[in-house]
């Protein structure tokens, strides 16, 4: 059964950089697409970027250029940077799973990341 | 972008009766990536139908799709108590991927 993970703080300060782990088991991030997904009240859910198995990557434009999706040391992890956040970015971090030509089928369970002075 | 706008914004109805949601796009929809998602508290979206009208796994047979275009619409057959959460209309063909804004389905 493929599983998905997020960690990494809860509360950044404004200007600081969001970094976040997602952690798959029952799968390799050796295939497929991998994307970040973000949830907040005032911009509902907004896909952020995803990575491929060769590390290829592709962004949302909105998010203009302060992300970072990048594959980790091992085939079962991928991370996430966001550079100079706000409380704009204050939102549940999600991360999930695509293959192929299908929409994202397994999401890890939301990790809350607050941006707060 | 593509903007995907859901109707209504929220949908009160009782067990065992019908669900419709509507999702209109603002530019064409290629069908094969369109999709829906139930969201309850605390949780992750998950995945209904993917393709328009093909469920996902593990997915009831009284949860339809349809659509082509701009337009598109999920059904849900003789409502059940675990039916109740907010349902998401999503497409991933053009970028950036986008999802509609959300129905909330309460009981009546």
């Amino acid at each position: 059964q493929v599983q998905l993970q997020e960690s990494g703080p809860g509360l950044l300060r404004p200007s600081e950089t969001l970094s976040l782990t997602c952690t798959v088991s029952g799968d390799s991030i050796s295939t497929y697409y991998w994307s970040w997904i973000r949830q907040s009240p005032g911009k509902g859910l907004e896909w952020m970027g995803y990575i491929y198995r060769t590390g290829s990557t592709h962004y949302n434009p909105s998010l203009k250029g302060r992300v970072t999706i990048s594959l980790g040391t091992s085939t079962s992890q991928f991370s996430l940077k966001l550079t100079s956040v706000t409380p704009d970015d204050t939102a549940v971090y999600f991360c999930a799973r695509q293959v192929g030509d299908d929409p994202f089928d397994i999401w890890g369970q939301g990790t809350k990341v607050t941006v707060s002075s | 972008e593509i903007v995907l706008t859901q109707s209504p914004g929220t949908l009160s109805l009782s067990p065992g009766e019908r669900a419709t949601f509507s999702c209109r796009a603002s530019q064409s929809v290629d069908s094969r990536y369109f999709a829906w998602y139930q969201q309850k508290p605390g949780q992750a979206p998950r995945l209904l139908m993917y393709g328009t009208s093909r469920r996902a796994t593990g997915i009831p047979d009284r949860f339809s799709g349809s659509g082509s275009g701009t337009d598109f619409t999920l059904t849900i057959t003789r409502l059940e108590s675990e039916d109740f959460a907010v349902y998401y209309c999503h497409q991933h063909g053009g970028s950036p991927y986008t999802f509609g804004q959300g129905t909330k389905l309460e009981i009546k």
